[in-house]
């Protein structure tokens, strides 16, 4: 049984140009999370997909945004890269009706802004 | 606006002693609180939960104990093997938000052989 699966493992663009993150669940699970991880600190939650709708989101610009498709895959995008979203963006799957623990997180796409 | 603290960056531990980790959240609507353990190169993987109506969990060699007055969480895991070494992430989060949980900075234990 596959994990949670995120591509690609590292990335590299310059500021101002647009990028787009994949994620794969873990089998049977319906919900995906994004969080992105700045160097030195925690995941921070940037927003939740479920039933190819946005559910909740944290503090990001619009510039973030995602999408889920019906086989409950998801897409991160970044549009206008600034140096600062450099950063590790984390994947997380769970069941909708599942408790927090539940979640289970993929080993995430490395960002670099150049 | 850092809403749970890991105040310490690292710790060092000699194997087979306590490892004990703290953890500060600032926010009184958390009451699900969290430990997740993360290595390089892969993503966090859940090790132990409490509830606000507990203050104490406990799961083989690791134990958290909710302080809720103080607001003040740790985690206790007795005794530390070499393969604990790794970053432990502090998280909270409130029933019905969603299953999102914060995180705090993480605290990187070492434990030596």
């Amino acid at each position: 049984d596959a994990g949670v699966t995120q591509s690609p493992t590292h990335l590299i663009k310059t500021r101002g140009q647009q990028v787009t993150l994949r994620c794969s669940p873990k089998s049977g699970h319906d919900t995906v999370s994004w969080y992105q991880q700045a160097l030195g600190q925690g995941p921070q939650f940037i927003f939740q997909y479920y039933e190819e709708e946005e559910r909740q989101r944290g503090n990001f610009p619009d510039r973030f945004s995602g999408h889920q498709f019906p086989n409950y895959s998801s897409e991160l995008n970044v549009n206008a890269l600034l140096l600062g979203d450099s950063a590790l963006y984390l994947c997380a799957s769970s069941l909708v009706f599942g408790v927090q623990e539940t979640q289970y997180f993929g080993p995430g796409t490395r960002l670099l802004v150049l | 606006d850092q809403q749970v603290k890991q105040n310490s960056p690292s710790l060092s531990v000699q194997e087979g002693r306590i490892s004990i980790l703290n953890c500060d959240y600032t926010n009184s609507m958390f009451d699900y609180f969290l430990w997740y353990k993360k290595y390089p190169a892969e993503g966090p993987t859940f090790l132990i939960s409490i509830s606000s109506i507990k203050d104490k969990n406990e799961d083989g060699r690791f134990t958290v104990f909710l302080n809720k007055s103080a607001k003040h969480l740790s985690l206790h895991i007795v005794p530390s093997q070499p393969g604990d070494s790794a970053v432990y992430f502090c998280a909270a989060s409130q029933t019905g938000g969603y299953q999102k949980v914060t995180f705090g900075t993480g605290t990187k234990l070492q434990v030596i052989p």
